[in-house]
């Protein structure tokens, strides 16, 4: 898992309820991304930022928002908007976010809304 | 539409047998291409990636083969162990929008 954290592993919301996944990294990574995974899906990217301070819209935004206000810290909020939030969510950082170097994964968080 | 297929679906050997996964891709233009494997509940962890000139590239039982021309990859795994039970998924980053585009993984099962 590198030096990403993410917590907490598990969480269980009931419907309509806002919730925040935290991810942190000590790699010095510029860039930061948060993916979703379904099953019998590939992953999809949900958002990610080069820099702080700054992100951009992945391919499902809609219903999901993130900040980027230190280097090291890239929290995503599922909103209630998020039509179906129950997933496993990843986030992963690399050096830069010119597709060359690696890219690192966290362990994932398993969201459960009920 | 930039696509990865990955086959088979789902694999099960002998711990001590070879085997071999496959991805197919339409993404263009190429980048790069990276094979990760995924225990359950885990995040994936590389294993390879290959930029376009290289053609295999290893890492311990891990061998890796790219075929740029096809748009065909292929993970071989030797001398399988009961470890290496996991998904393996291909991923290939388009140089044209910088977007990875990930395969829906073949699930490995080494039984004993």
């Amino acid at each position: 898992d590198g030096g990403i954290t993410q917590s907490p592993k598990y969480l269980f919301r009931k419907e309509g309820q806002n919730v925040t996944l935290s991810c942190e990294q000590n790699l010095n990574h510029d860039a930061m991304y948060w993916y979703r995974q379904d099953p019998g899906q590939g992953l999809r990217l949900i958002y990610y930022s080069q820099i702080v301070n700054d992100f951009q819209k992945g391919d499902i935004a809609e219903g999901y928002s993130v900040s980027r206000e230190k280097k090291e810290s890239f929290p995503l909020t599922v909103t209630s908007a998020q039509k179906n939030p129950t997933a496993f969510y990843l986030c992963a950082s690399s050096m830069e976010a010119d597709g060359l170097t690696e890219q690192y994964f966290g362990p994932g968080t398993r969201l459960t809304v009920t | 539409k930039n696509q990865v297929e990955q086959s088979p679906q789902s694999l099960i050997i002998l711990e001590g047998k070879n085997c071999t996964l496959q991805c197919n891709y339409t993404v263009s233009p190429f980048s790069n291409l990276r094979w990760y494997k995924q225990d359950t509940g885990r995040g994936p962890v590389s294993l390879t990636i290959m930029t376009f000139s290289e053609n295999t590239k290893s890492n311990g039982r891990y061998t890796a083969t790219l075929d740029a021309d096809t748009k065909q990859s292929s993970l071989h795994i030797t001398a399988s162990q009961l470890s290496d039970s996991a998904s393996y998924i291909c991923v290939v980053r388009d140089s044209g929008t910088y977007k990875y585009i990930f395969g829906t993984g073949t699930r490995l099962k080494v039984l004993a």
